[in-house]
């Protein structure tokens, strides 16, 4: 079951925060987060663990709310460098992806 | 270490032909995953492995499409014969799973781009 995030797209100034959401039908082990720049593979930002564990990129910061079945990831201060996609993921063994959030930061 | 390694990266047929994509996953990694990326249906699993045997495919589009592993080190997938409908970029991915779970990060190679004319 692919999971749903929101907003589609965002478009920020430098030094201004974001949220994007990811949300599950299903019940969820675990939530993965990627970014992907333009004509790139996606790299790994952060996984976050039913149970509370986190581990991830020390700038990056996202919360898991295992009742709900949702996660969301906070981008503070936006530097241009965050520009890109950012897909969320989820599954037991093995990762399902939403469709992605798009994420434009203007200097 | 190198990395998830694909080859080619890009890939251009003629529709009909046979390709074959590779990839090597990063060693002892013990879970690889073939995705296809389109701007219409994002990011799809298409099939994955643990410990060199197939475990879901259940995301491979048709029986035009195959995946093998013969070794840990090792990787292919392949479409035939192939139609325009296939062209996409696609990903292979490695991680080294504990209990059967997705408790680590996966890595990704940098893609084969596949065009079918």
């Amino acid at each position: 079951q692919q999971p749903v995030q929101s907003p589609q797209a965002v478009i920020l100034r430098e030094g201004e925060d974001a949220v994007i959401n990811c949300s599950s039908s299903k019940a969820l082990y675990s939530v993965h987060w990627y970014r992907q720049k333009h004509g790139e593979a996606p790299v790994f930002l952060m996984i976050l663990l039913k149970g509370g564990e986190q581990k991830g990129h020390e700038k990056i910061s996202a919360s898991f709310n295992e009742k709900k079945q949702q996660s969301s990831l906070y981008l503070t201060a936006s530097q241009l460098s965050y520009s890109g996609t950012y897909f969320c993921g989820t599954g037991d063994d093995k990762i399902i992806f939403g469709k992605g959030t798009r994420l434009h930061i203007l200097p | 270490d190198a990395g998830v390694i694909q080859s080619p990266r890009h890939e251009v047929t003629e529709m009909g032909q046979e390709v074959t994509l590779r990839c090597k996953p990063i060693s002892g990694h013990n879970s690889l995953f073939w995705y296809r990326q389109t701007m219409m249906r994002g990011l799809e699993l298409l099939i994955y492995f643990n410990n060199n045997v197939p475990i879901d495919d259940s995301g491979m589009p048709e029986d035009r499409f195959s995946a093998k592993m013969p070794n840990a080190s090792f990787s292919t997938l392949k479409i035939q014969p192939s139609e325009p409908r296939d062209s996409a970029v696609y990903f292979c991915a490695s991680s080294r799973q504990g209990s059967g779970r997705m408790n680590t990060e996966a890595f990704f190679g940098q893609g084969t781009r596949l065009t079918v004319v």
